[in-house]
């Protein structure tokens, strides 16, 4: 299994331009999510996905839009880049059934808007 | 709303030392605390996961224990090695596989020093 896959790895992007970052996952997990990460911040939890056509929002959604029509895959669209978007994204997914269920993350797109 | 406070400063452990690494959390307990290792330019891996009604797990040299009355979760790394050295994160969750995402702190550095 290639676990959960995130393209690109890099991207630089004007203000303004609207972009998708891409994440797949093969492991037929129920839930996945977006998070991103700047420094002194942590993660935060941007939109999150309990199954196919299902999403809602996290904590930090406001400019970016996601949709999940397939179990495999979960883009994150940013519709007008902002500087304030400049951040390393990580999308993770996890089984759904049980309790004891990991999150799996993916390598991450470092964004940089300018 | 929900705060997870983690010291975000380096912490610095002498090799085949016990780290100890402190998780606090604000407002009601959350189901399940979760634990993950990043290093530089990857994603978070999954560690160790806890519910609230767990007082300690254990998992070869890394054990968690969860103290609901302090609000606070230690994270236990023994005989250390300068391999532990990463940032160590801690995140709750009300589902075990965090269908409504992770909220995360900002996560501790740990160095380990030959």
């Amino acid at each position: 299994n290639a676990g959960v896959t995130q393209t690109p790895k890099f991207q630089v992007l004007k203000t303004g331009q609207s972009m998708t970052l891409q994440c797949a996952q093969d492991m037929n997990h129920e839930y996945m999510s977006w998070y991103r990460q700047d420094p002194g911040m942590g993660l935060r939890l941007i939109h999150y996905s309990v199954g196919a056509g299902i999403t809602d929002q996290g904590e930090v959604p406001n400019g970016y839009n996601v949709s999940r029509s397939t179990t495999e895959d979960f883009p994150l669209r940013l519709l007008s880049a902002a500087p304030s978007q400049t951040s390393v994204y990580f999308c993770a997914s996890s089984y759904g059934g049980g309790e004891y269920n990991e999150q799996f993350f993916g390598p991450g797109t470092r964004l940089t808007v300018l | 709303s929900q705060k997870i406070e983690q010291n975000s400063e380096a912490l610095n452990i002498q090799e085949g030392k016990t780290a100890t690494l402190t998780c606090n959390y604000t407002n009601y307990s959350p189901a399940y605390l979760q634990w993950y290792r990043q290093d530089p330019g990857r994603g978070p891996v999954f560690l160790l996961l806890i519910r609230e009604n767990e007082k300690e797990k254990r998992k070869e040299r890394l054990k968690v224990t969860f103290d609901t009355t302090l609000k606070q979760s230690l994270f236990h790394i023994t005989a250390s090695q300068p391999a532990d050295s990463a940032t160590y994160l801690c995140a709750r969750s009300y589902s075990g596989g965090g269908a409504d995402g992770l909220t995360f702190g900002k996560g501790t550095h740990l160095i380990i020093q030959p």
